[in-house]
């Protein structure tokens, strides 16, 4: 089965930047979304179809795409951004949708 | 707005059958395509099925083929899962979820969830 990597943890000081990898084999051919969650709550989606923010989602939150990794870019890191993070995506060949493993973003 | 409301959850016996329930409202519901997705306690998200706007097919991860069944009702805007021969490794918060584009369902973010049903499979 199709497996997206991430790291399990980050950890950045307030007003830094974090970034959250995600490794797949066809990344680089793949819309990825990414989502935050908090705990105890639902996910929120963050960005999707690689770099695109939603309504309402902060500029500080950017993606980007390289090779086989795709990037979620948190910039000015607040208190508020401390979450896991999953990344997702369709794959085609098997017809799921599938979620990274989740890295949890801790602000020190 | 875009509301999802889930039901059904609970305590049941590994073998027994459950089914759940996800409400929707505030948007045109035989537009989109709708998911499930769960989460064990402790643990990350887990995909487990989708179908299509108008209910004309199905996908499911490997993990639940064959035992669950996703299904939804446009006349009553509710999505449901019928989950047969419950395991141990079943339980899990399940949540349902929207895809982001009408009438598309593959490569489609999740842009609106529900908050979540507990389902907890112990004998």
């Amino acid at each position: 089965s199709y497996v997206l990597t991430q790291p399990p943890s980050v950890s950045v000081a307030p007003g830094q930047t974090a970034v959250i990898t995600c490794g797949g084999s066809k990344i680089a051919y793949q819309s990825v979304f990414w989502y935050q969650q908090r705990p105890g709550q639902a996910p929120v989606l963050v960005l999707y179809d690689n770099s695109v923010r939603p309504s309402g989602i902060p500029e500080r939150f950017s993606g980007s795409k390289s090779g086989n990794t795709a990037s979620l870019t948190v910039s000015r890191v607040e208190a508020g951004d401390e979450a896991d993070y999953y990344c997702q995506v369709w794959h085609s060949t098997s017809y799921h949708y599938v979620f990274g493993t989740g890295t949890t973003v801790t602000v020190l | 707005q875009v509301q999802l409301v889930e039901s059904g959850g609970g305590v049941v016996q590994p073998g027994k059958s459950l089914r759940l329930s996800c409400a929707a409202s505030g948007f045109t519901f035989s537009s989109y395509g709708m998911h499930w997705v769960r989460q064990a306690p402790g643990k990350g998200l887990e995909w487990v099925a989708v179908i299509w706007y108008d209910g004309s097919d199905q996908k499911y991860a490997d993990s639940v083929k064959g035992r669950f069944t996703i299904s939804r009702d446009n006349s009553k805007n509710t999505l449901y899962l019928q989950m047969n021969s419950l395991r141990a490794e079943d339980t899990a918060l399940y949540y349902c979820a929207r895809s982001r584009d009408a009438d598309m369902v593959v490569v489609s973010a999740l842009p609106y969830w529900g908050q979540g049903t507990l389902v907890t499979v112990s004998s």
